[in-house]
């Protein structure tokens, strides 16, 4: 079974408006993080948001919010005011478990355009 | 700070050669992750070192496939023979948890483009 999906393979987006990219993830770890990372055209991984399993509030980062509801076990990312540099692909990932320095398992990634 | 380094950024080889690519990773780091991203499988974990042992390389392909880290500060990812499938980019990635933390991102290099004619 996939740990993490991304149902989503394409998306367009007006420039100015938000935009969600969807993220499901599937774990019987209670301890685990969720990342995203952007890659533009260029090829290299940014990393964008992180959310930890038991953090109480959802995490923010400037532009970006992770929308966390951990009984559906998704993990959303919104970007608000969207620019056209915000186009590229965008991957969830996860690590699962609490024993150190472990891999993300990424999603197969959405590709977004944000049209002017 | 230097970020991950990875070399070369592009490399275009003929079926049957040897191929390597290096990495240096963020010093101080006590962890190295080699990926390789493709169109059709996405981003997938080959093999990971931490503290400069390798804890698993499950998702390396075969055996064509051999990573070494000889020390904190350099590992090696060789492919002999290349064959025309191994054409992806490959990544390599670096972090510094403590024992306990699944926090933390991991820090990207800028991948090596292998291109096998």
């Amino acid at each position: 079974a996939q740990k993490i999906t991304q149902t989503q393979p394409g998306m367009f987006v007006q420039e100015k408006e938000a935009v969600t990219l969807d993220c499901t993830y599937d774990t019987s770890d209670p301890s685990y993080g969720l990342f995203w990372y952007k890659q533009p055209s260029s090829g290299e991984m940014i990393f964008l948001i992180y959310q930890g399993s038991y953090d109480q509030q959802n995490a923010t980062e400037g532009r970006y919010s992770l929308n966390f509801q951990k009984a559906r076990k998704s993990a959303n990312l919104v970007i608000s005011a969207s620019q056209l540099g915000d186009s590229a692909m965008y991957f969830c990932a996860m690590r699962e478990g609490n024993s150190g320095n472990t891999p993300l398992v990424f999603g197969k990634g959405t590709r977004l355009s944000v049209i002017a | 700070d230097a970020g991950v380094i990875q070399s070369p950024r592009h490399e275009v080889t003929e079926m049957g050669q040897e191929v390597t690519l290096r990495c240096k990773p963020i010093s101080g780091h006590n962890s190295l992750f080699w990926y390789r991203q493709t169109m059709m499988r996405g981003l997938e974990l080959l093999i990971y070192f931490n503290n400069n042992v390798p804890i698993d390389d499950s998702g390396m392909p075969e055996d064509r496939f051999s990573a070494k880290m000889p020390n904190a500060s350099f590992s090696t990812l060789k492919i002999q023979p290349s064959e025309p499938r191994d054409s992806a980019v490959y990544f390599c990635a670096s972090s510094n948890l403590p024992s306990g933390s699944w926090t933390g991102e991991l820090f990207f290099g800028e991948g090596s483009r292998l291109t096998v004619l």
